[in-house]
């Protein structure tokens, strides 16, 4: 059964420093990855898509990496800023369960002025 | 184009009751994913549909049940609430059955007293 693991649950930085996100799963056969954005009592905003066969994804000064063969991905996020305050939940579709998301706990960011 | 649209956006029901919650997908996706988000932890795949038929279905006891109608719109029902399903409902929608990237809408709150 797949797990996912996101490090830390929980992370505060002052604003402009660059930060990374770590996200682990269990079962690397996996068909792709997301990583998503969920602000207080919101939906989900889906921020960066790996497929497996892809090593990373860059959008603006959001960056993704994916290591399938050690279950491991992080998101790397620039300059952070106030605004990026917000909850970031990866999660993975495995090849065998059709498209089933499977999330891991989530990171709390806090960006302080 | 009209992104993924739920309702009612919170509910307060009483032990026992039943609920029926709503989704509309987005405009040209025809496959329907149901999750359940409990504070503080990530979401729980509950089930899947694709052209009005279930695809898939997480570790939900029978009392949790969806309906997918030709509009590829989709509700999820609940009987005999318990406390514990209180939590945030999240409808995602996907362009075709596979392996799709999925777009999220704003959720329902349930809380059960």
């Amino acid at each position: 059964k797949q797990e996912v693991t996101q490090i830390p649950a929980a992370l505060s930085v002052p604003e402009g420093e660059n930060l990374v996100l770590n996200c682990s799963f269990t079962d690397s056969a996996i068909y792709n990855l997301q990583w998503f954005r969920q602000d207080p009592g919101k939906g989900l905003t889906s921020l960066l898509l790996i497929q497996s066969s892809q090593r990373e994804q860059t959008s603006g000064r959001l960056n993704a990496s994916l290591d399938k063969s050690s279950g491991r991905s992080t998101l790397y996020i620039a300059a952070s800023q106030p605004g990026d305050s917000a909850t970031y939940l990866c999660a993975v579709v495995n090849n065998n369960a059709g498209n089933m998301l499977t999330f891991g706990g989530g990171t709390r960011l806090m960006v302080k002025p | 184009e009209t992104g993924v649209t739920q309702s009612p956006t919170h509910l307060i029901k009483t032990r026992g009751q039943q609920v029926t919650l709503r989704c509309s997908s987005q405009s040209g996706h025809n496959t329907v994913s149901w999750y359940q988000q409990a504070l503080g932890q990530g979401p729980q795949f509950i089930f899947q549909y694709y052209r009005e038929e279930e695809n898939g279905r997480g570790n939900f006891p029978p009392r949790f049940s969806g309906l997918q109608f030709p509009n590829y719109s989709s509700e999820l029902n609940v009987n005999a609430l318990e406390l514990d399903d209180s939590a945030l409902y999240l409808c995602a929608s996907s362009p075709r059955q596979g392996l799709y990237e999925q777009f999220f809408g704003p959720g329902t709150r349930l809380t059960v007293l």
